[in-house]
């Protein structure tokens, strides 16, 4: 596609429920970062691939938090048993060339809104 | 570690004004800086980076970073503002696999 795609851009759930944040790279782009975004703070690194296999996982708060990316193109985070805490916007993030990290443009999405009641 | 620090959440200026939006850096290693904008229900935008190239680094709609090692700056102006500028802007220090963001500036243009 033109750009890096999220869905859902809203996603309103219960304490304690499992939910799924789907990101679709731009085409080509091997490196993919997800961030979360709290209100009135900058994005905070979560987790970045190279492929399929998360390079650098270091940002994931908890073992709550987990992400795949199968075929390397299309990423999903999954949070289990939801907190009131999680309730954030979800960013993705891709570039072409992971071997020039970090300088390499990191091309964002339009973010997911996770509001946990 | 590396981290950036973004003096004043809010900035006012009228149309037309110079806009200066400050970011000081902390880094170990030679730091790799950007600015991001981010529009209202938009994702980030990269306006320009300093990748140890010129220390002066032109970006995307008239703005303009200095890298200033002596002050670990790296300062975002525009010498006149637009109506358009309006958004939420975020200094960025890259480091390994990560990024590290300032907390952001919210810049209103007063017409």
């Amino acid at each position: 596609g033109a750009g890096v795609s999220q869905t859902p851009s809203n996603k309103v759930t219960e304490k304690g429920k499992y939910v799924e944040l789907r990101c679709d790279p731009i085409s080509g782009h091997t490196a993919l970062y997800w961030y979360r975004q709290s209100l009135g703070q900058g994005p905070e690194f979560l987790i970045y691939f190279q492929g399929t296999g998360a390079a650098d996982d270091s940002g994931l708060p908890n073992d709550r938090f987990f992400a795949v990316r199968p075929e390397g193109s299309v990423s999903t985070l999954k949070i289990q048993r939801t907190e009131r805490g999680d309730s954030a916007v979800y960013l993705c993030a891709s570039s072409l060339n992971p071997r020039l990290v970090p300088t390499d443009t990191q091309y964002f999405g339009p973010g997911t809104r996770l509001t946990v009641l | 570690a590396q981290s950036v620090t973004q003096l004043g959440s809010h900035v006012s200026v009228s149309e037309g004004a110079l806009v200066l939006l400050r970011c000081n850096y902390s880094s170990s290693v030679p730091p790799y800086l950007f600015w991001y904008v981010q529009y209202p229900n938009q994702g980030l935008q990269l306006l320009l980076k300093y990748t140890s190239a010129a220390t002066l680094v032109k970006g995307i709609n008239g703005f303009e970073a200095e890298f200033k090692k002596s002050e670990t700056s790296f300062h975002l102006t525009k010498p006149s503002a637009h109506m358009s500028d309006a958004a939420e802007y975020f200094c960025a220090v890259g480091g390994g696999n990560q990024f590290y963001f300032g907390t952001g500036t919210s810049l209103t243009v007063i017409p």
